[in-house]
C-alpha cells in the first residue's frame, strides 16, 4: 500500500535559518502530492500541491518538487519566521473517484527567535 | 464564508456516554471527511461521504456512526464512548475527491474518562 514517511520532529531552528522537513513516499501509482501545514489550536490547511512529477508548488516562501525518481517531496524555506511554528504534513493521494489521503504523523516545527 | 465549522471545541465524556460531533461546511463540496488525529500517527480517516445521504467506512471506523442527511452537515456519533476514543478530530471536506485540496475544520478536542 501507500505510505508517507517524514520525522516527527521537533525541529527547532532559529529565526532566518534554513528549512528542510523531508518527506518520502512509497506509492502504488502516481499520485497527486501536498503539504499541509497546521498552526496551534487549528486545522490543517493546504499550503502547497504538486500534482506531477517534477512539479515545484510554492506559497508562502515554501517550496517543494516532486521527485519521483528520489520519490521524494522534500520542503524547503530559505529563512523561517517565528510565525512558521506549526506542524507540517506530507500528504499523497490520487485523481479520479473517491481516493484516499494517505498523510506522514507529521513534523513540529519550532522557531525561535 | 466561514468555510468548515465544528461544534463543540471541546467535550469531556463518561466512558459509556454517547454524543454527536455536528461539522458544517458553506463551499457546497460534494465530499466529506471525519479524522482523528493521536500523537505520534498522524491523521486517520474514521468515516468518509462522497455526497448527501451517503457514508462509508475508513480506517478506523470501529465505535463511530455518522450521518449525511444534508449536504453541509456531516454527523459524528459515538454510541458509547471508551477511554481510546481520547482524541482530536478533525472534520474535513474537498469540492471532488482525487487530487483535490482537502478543507478543514477547527478541531473537536474529546476526552473520555
Amino acid at each position: 500500500g501507500d505510505s508517507v514517511t517524514q520525522m516527527e520532529g521537533p525541529v527547532t531552528l532559529s529565526e532566518e535559518a534554513f528549512l528542510t522537513i523531508n518527506c518520502t513516499y512509497t506509492a502504488t501509482g502516481y499520485p497527486s502530492l501536498f503539504w499541509y501545514v497546521q498552526y496551534p489550536g487549528e486545522g490543517l490547511q493546504l499550503l502547497l500541491k504538486a500534482t506531477k512529477a517534477d512539479d515545484k508548488g510554492s506559497n508562502k516562501g515554501f517550496e517543494a518538487t516532486y521527485r519521483k525518481e528520489t520519490t521524494s517531496f522534500h520542503l524547503e524555506k530559505g529563512s523561517v519566521q517565528v510565525s512558521d511554528s506549526a506542524v507540517y504534513f506530507c500528504a499523497l493521494t490520487y485523481s479520479g473517484g473517491y481516493q484516499k489521503v494517505t498523510f506522514g504523523i507529521g513534523t513540529k516545527l519550532q522557531v525561535i527567535p | 464564508n466561514a468555510g468548515v465549522t465544528q461544534t463543540p471545541k471541546f467535550r469531556v465524556l463518561k466512558t459509556g456516554q454517547s454524543m454527536t460531533l455536528l461539522c458544517a461546511q458553506d463551499m457546497n463540496h460534494e465530499y466529506m471527511y471525519w479524522y482523528r488525529q493521536d500523537p505520534g500517527m498522524g491523521l486517520r480517516l474514521i468515516h468518509y461521504s462522497v455526497g448527501e445521504g451517503t457514508t462509508a467506512k475508513g480506517e478506523v471506523p470501529d465505535g463511530y456512526n455518522v450521518s449525511r442527511l444534508k449536504k453541509q452537515n456531516f454527523l459524528l456519533g459515538l454510541e458509547s464512548a471508551a477511554p481510546s476514543q481520547t482524541s482530536v478530530y478533525f472534520c474535513a471536506s474537498s469540492r471532488l475527491a482525487g487530487g483535490e485540496t482537502q478543507y478543514f475544520g477547527p478541531g473537536t478536542r474529546l476526552l473520555v474518562l
